[in-house]
């Protein structure tokens, strides 16, 4: 089966610099890639998402690369804010077999110091 | 439009207990997931439900049991409660299989075992 390993598992930064997570996973098979965004108290929202076929995608200050070849794709967070400050997975699905869910990495506790 | 409500947000059990826990959602999608969430651990999936009537095993399924009698609705079952199933329970929903269909997240509920 798939795994997926994320790091780092805590991240700390200045408001305004950059944040980027990295994830790596072990099916060459799987083809989507989201990331997900988690708040104290709350369930994960889907924050950006990537397909095999693309290599960067980018929403205003959110960006994710992906690298099919070394199997590794990553988080980008420009300009960063205080209300960044979360917990962040990624995860990785294949296409083949059955409806199963989704794989995800242990996450990353994004801290932005003011 | 509510998306996915998981009940209950919180609940205490004794060792040996049972209970139910309730996911639905009004998006009328096909596909509907149930994940636990540890520290340190990510996201791992329990069980999940291609369709009304329809139920399969995920990652970690041993003591827990689920049924799709509705399409809106998937019930996560406890039969008897373990401290080892302490832990935080998500539910997650799409509209079909494949890469190209995001899950939606409810909030949660926190279920402590005694």
């Amino acid at each position: 089966g798939e795994n997926v390993e994320q790091h780092p598992s805590t991240l700390s930064v200045q408001e305004g610099d950059s944040a980027v997570i990295k994830c790596t996973y072990s099916d060459s098979a799987s083809n989507y890639f989201p990331w997900y965004k988690q708040e104290l108290g709350k369930g994960p929202q889907l924050i950006i998402d990537i397909r095999s076929n693309v290599g960067e995608k980018k929403d205003q200050r959110i960006a994710v690369t992906l690298n099919k070849t070394a199997k590794h794709f990553s988080l980008h967070i420009t300009e960063t804010q205080p209300e960044d400050s979360a917990v962040y997975f990624c995860a990785a699905r294949d296409s083949g077999g059955g409806a199963d869910g989704l794989t995800f990495g242990k996450g990353t506790h994004l801290i932005i110091q003011p | 439009n509510a998306g996915v409500t998981q009940t209950p947000k919180f609940r205490v059990l004794k060792t040996g207990q049972s209970m139910t826990l309730l996911c639905a959602q009004d998006m009328n999608h096909e596909y509907m997931y149930w994940y636990r969430q540890d520290p340190g651990m990510g996201l791992r999936l329990i069980h999940y439900s291609v369709g009304e009537g329809t139920t399969a095993k995920g990652e970690v399924p041993d003591g827990y049991n689920v049924s799709r009698l509705k399409k809106q609705n998937f019930l996560l079952g406890l039969e008897s409660a373990a401290p080892s199933q302490t832990s935080v329970y998500f539910c997650a929903s799409s509209y079909g299989w494949g890469s190209n269909q995001p899950q939606h997240f409810g909030d949660g509920t926190r279920l402590s075992i005694l």
